[in-house]
């Protein structure tokens, strides 16, 4: 149980455009998600908390205009990285936390961007 | 904010035992997580610790000495598929994960 997945694994785009990475709960159903981004040989950096039905909360640094965070249900969030550029080049990976306020969060696969 | 250190690289051999130290200071504590992560891979769950005291689960253990501000996790009968990065985080009061830099284990044969 507690599966996490992400589409798409990996993505290519042209500088300026926009993606979208989505993050979906499984088999159980996930009030809080978390958006991490990790550079290469780098630890994972938190982006933004995001809880269902309302407004994501962004780390300090974290533009919110460029990153935009949807929870717009139990088991599904998505991120959204407009007007991408190659600095945005990044592995993303979200994780979820039960409903039940289960301590552990469940980590998805991540999506590898490649912005070009 | 929170500062977590731990070791960039270790290295050992198959067989063996390796210990990886984390350090922490946070402004909240609401437990501790390892994690093994392999390159381009998400991070999968290795251990929780939240009270002090050593936690055993097979091959890895964990161990947490909240006044001290201090983590281990060992690894033992070393084998290959365990080159891996390792990853201390710990949690805060609202439950958001901050993530050390981790500590890449090399197995040698």
């Amino acid at each position: 149980g507690a599966v996490v997945s992400q589409h798409p694994s990996w993505v290519i785009c042209k500088s300026g455009t926009s993606v979208k990475i989505e993050c979906r709960s499984l088999d159980f159903q996930a009030t809080t998600m978390f958006w991490y981004r990790q550079f290469p040989k780098q630890s994972l950096m938190l982006m933004a908390t995001s809880n269902e039905g309302s407004k994501a909360t962004y780390e300090q640094g974290v533009e919110k205009d460029k990153f935009l965070i949807n929870h717009a249900s139990l088991t599904l969030s998505t991120l959204t990285v407009t007007s991408a550029h190659p600095e945005d080049s990044s592995f993303y990976i979200c994780s979820a936390r039960t409903e039940t306020g289960d301590t552990e969060q469940y980590f998805g696969p991540g999506t590898r961007l490649t912005v070009t | 904010g929170q500062n977590i250190d731990q070791p960039t690289e270790m290295t050992a051999t198959e067989g063996a035992i390796v210990q990886i130290n984390c350090t922490y200071q946070t402004s909240g504590f609401n437990g501790l997580f390892w994690y093994q992560q392999h390159a381009g891979e998400a991070p999968t769950f290795l251990s929780y610790n939240v009270l002090d005291g050593l936690e055993e689960k097979g091959r890895f253990s964990s161990f947490l000495s909240r006044s001290k501000g201090y983590s281990y996790l060992l690894l033992k009968e070393l084998q290959m598929k365990d080159s891996a990065s390792y990853l201390c985080a710990v949690q805060d009061s609202w439950g958001k994960l901050q993530f050390g830099a981790g500590t890449q284990v090399v197995v040698t044969p």
